[in-house]
């Protein structure tokens, strides 16, 4: 069975510039979330889907991040216009249902520098 | 101070040393995770426990509910075992959010 797939693996921008990330989570999985990694830290949540809807984003900064997942499946990172504090690891994770009793499981990860 | 702290930050072993790393939360938790992490950035689940102990291969996991600490065991140490280990909980009161300690940088030299 695949994994939860994210693309690009690495992406290195100037500041200002758009730039998206893009996740496949594993088949059946209904919850999807992601996450931003800094550098020596541990993730942190950045929008969790139930499905197609965004329940909970009160960690993306709305001015910049956009995310979607319009068909409840694919989703896609969005910021614009890059900051050079926006360099880290964006994670992508999904899991059947969220509850307590099922395990996230993460996707490679983006790292995005930018310059 | 952050909910989930993990001790130590940096650990060197040689190969074949019994490692421990340790996490201690300060809220009430549903599930405790620990994870993974090769340089890359891609996580692997390790364990989920919310009782008692678990057991994978060299890998032993243990949670004390009343004290709040959990700890990962990993036995026979290998260099195959360099990575960063993770603790996140699920917190009662945070719904379905983890929280995520700094992680331990583990490095294991032949």
């Amino acid at each position: 069975e695949a994994g939860v797939v994210q693309s690009p693996r690495y992406k290195i921008i100037e500041k200002k510039q758009p730039v998206a990330f893009w996740c496949n989570p594993i088949s059946g999985h209904n919850t999807l979330y992601w996450y931003r990694q800094n550098l020596g830290q541990g993730p942190e949540l950045l929008i969790r889907y139930e499905n197609e809807e965004a329940v909970d984003d009160s960690q993306l900064p709305k001015d910049r991040f956009s995310a979607e997942r319009l068909k409840g499946v694919d989703s896609t990172l969005k910021i614009q216009p890059a900051e050079l504090g926006d360099s880290a690891v964006y994670l992508c994770a999904s899991s059947l249902a969220d509850n307590s009793y099922n395990e996230q499981f993460f996707g490679p990860g983006t790292r995005l520098t930018v310059l | 101070k952050n909910e989930v702290e993990q001790s130590p930050q940096n650990l060197t072993a040689q190969e074949g040393e019994f490692i421990t790393i340790n996490c201690s939360y300060s809220v009430g938790i549903s599930a405790l995770h620990w994870l993974q992490q090769h340089p890359g950035g891609g996580i692997v689940s390790l364990f989920m426990l919310s009782s008692g102990k678990k057991k994978h291969g060299r890998l032993i996991a243990t949670i004390n509910i009343q004290e709040k600490h959990s700890s990962l065991h990993i036995t026979a140490s290998h260099p195959r075992d360099s990575a960063v280990y993770i603790c996140a909980v699920r917190s009662k009161t945070s719904g379905s959010r983890l929280t995520f300690g700094e992680g331990t940088q583990l490095t294991v030299n032949p």
